[in-house]
């Protein structure tokens, strides 16, 4: 079935350190692929989301792109802040029933 | 737009107690979502909805019944709770399959003891 793995945490990095949190997927289809945030105490928020194989998905200077050929989809943003500091999830949408697929979740803790 | 709203934010039960956990919606969607977040985990689809009167399993129903009798309110029902029950619940709506997003709301933070 349709399943998704992602980088296991925690992560910590210092503030202005770049971030890459790995994503990879199998699907049968050709799915969606988005990436939520948790930030602490509330639900999930959608960060960005690609919709086909080389879509670049981009927000808040986040970015994370479609491969299709490596069934990938990493999170990756230059220069974090102390803000980001949340947990971060990879999920896929195959289309057919509506259902999505998450992610474990890879915590970020970004220090001063 | 309030967006996905549910109610209560905190609950403790004792085992075997009852109680439902409401989700409501004001965006017209279709498609609605339960899932369950365990500590350091992911989210688990509990069980989902394509529209009022259909209804769904997904991964982990057992212990759980749903109900969608208006497009706007999708309750989740715990039946004689259980310490494994323990969890944060989220609700979820969608506006479509594919490549629309999941909205979702605060959570409920349920503690069986």
């Amino acid at each position: 079935g349709d399943s998704v793995t992602q980088m296991e945490g925690p992560v910590t990095l210092s503030e202005e350190a770049f971030l890459t949190i790995n994503c990879t997927y199998t699907a049968t289809g050709y799915p969606s692929l988005f990436w939520y945030v948790q930030y602490p105490g509330e639900g999930l928020q959608l960060l960005l989301k690609a919709t086909k194989a080389d879509d670049k998905g981009s927000n808040k200077g986040f970015e994370a792109t479609y491969r299709k050929e490596t069934t990938s989809f990493h999170l990756e943003k230059g220069s974090v802040q102390v803000s980001d500091s949340a947990v971060y999830f990879c999920a896929l949408s195959d289309g057919p029933g509506g259902q999505f697929y998450f992610g474990t979740g890879t915590s970020l803790t970004v220090i001063p | 737009n309030a967006g996905v709203t549910q109610t209560p934010k905190f609950r403790i039960l004792k085992i075997g107690q009852s109680m439902t956990l409401q989700c409501t919606q004001d965006m017209n969607h279709n498609y609605m979502y339960w899932y369950r977040q365990d500590p350091g985990m992911g989210l688990k689809l509990i069980y989902y909805s394509v529209g009022a009167g259909i209804t769904d399993k997904g991964e982990v129903p057992n212990g759980y019944n749903v109900s969608r009798s208006t497009t706007e309110d999708f309750p989740l029902r715990l039946e004689l709770a259980a310490p494994s029950q323990t969890s944060v619940y989220f609700c979820a709506s969608n506006e479509g399959q594919g490549s629309y997003e999941q909205y979702f709301g605060p959570g409920t933070r349920l503690t069986v003891t």
